[in-house]
């Protein structure tokens, strides 16, 4: 299910489940977009990222789709495991030669054995 | 390849106290941010560095905060005096500069302030 509200949005899985995380970006000039998987006490840690000339790009066991006239990012994670359990952030980078990375909220991603 | 470097991990202090973090980029990376990030959101810009000088400023306190990058690699980054609400962890990023967009981040600098 999922919260919102003063705490982060919270996507509760089984193991095994894909699992899909969304993210809404701000700026239509945004060029980059990146997802950051935060796990308790350590720095954002990079899993992928896309550039604003595709709409779909794979990783392991990750996928990032951009659908750039909503503005919306999503992370879908297949055959998600415990250890996929952290806060996954989406950043996004404007264009014209930026490279600040402006992070959105955050989803805690709970992986129930 | 060593990773972004901070430290201390954990600092308490009481309001009206000063403090100070220290990162040492990864070798070679021109580009260093300091980021805050408040419990329960995204980190947020503080400072971006480009060598030893300051690319944007504009989101720090500067009443409070101030940082500096003299010699282009380590940063520090000071609050004086601290307040209640700046109790949050303090992210240290590099980028090897050009055309890349490979951010790496700090595992961070977690601040109480009572």
């Amino acid at each position: 299910g999922e919260s919102v509200g003063l705490h982060l949005p919270t996507l509760s899985v089984q193991e095994g489940d894909n699992s899909i995380i969304n993210c809404a970006y701000s700026n239509s000039a945004s060029d980059y977009f990146i997802w950051y998987k935060q796990e308790s006490g350590k720095g954002p840690q990079f899993i992928i990222d896309i550039r604003s000339n595709m709409d779909k790009r794979q990783g392991q066991r990750v996928t990032v789709l951009l659908n750039k006239t909503v503005k919306h990012l999503s992370l879908q994670i297949a055959a998600t495991q415990p250890g996929d359990s952290a806060v996954y952030f989406c950043a996004e980078n404007m264009g014209g030669g930026s490279y600040i990375p402006t992070f959105g909220r955050g989803t805690s991603l709970i992986v129930h054995p | 390849e060593a990773g972004v470097a901070q430290s201390p991990r954990y600092k308490i202090i009481e309001k009206r106290q000063s403090v100070a973090f220290w990162c040492n980029p990864i070798s070679g990376h021109a580009t260093l941010y300091w980021y805050q990030q408040i419990l329960g959101q995204g980190p947020k810009l503080l400072i971006q560095f480009q060598n030893n000088g300051v690319v944007d400023d504009s989101q720090l306190p500067k009443d409070r905060f101030s940082a500096e990058r003299l010699k282009g690699v380590d940063s520090t980054l000071k609050i004086q005096p601290a307040k209640l609400e700046d109790s949050a962890v303090y992210l240290c990023a590099s980028r090897t500069g050009g055309g890349s967009y490979g951010y790496t981040f700090g595992s961070g600098t977690r601040l109480t302030v009572v």
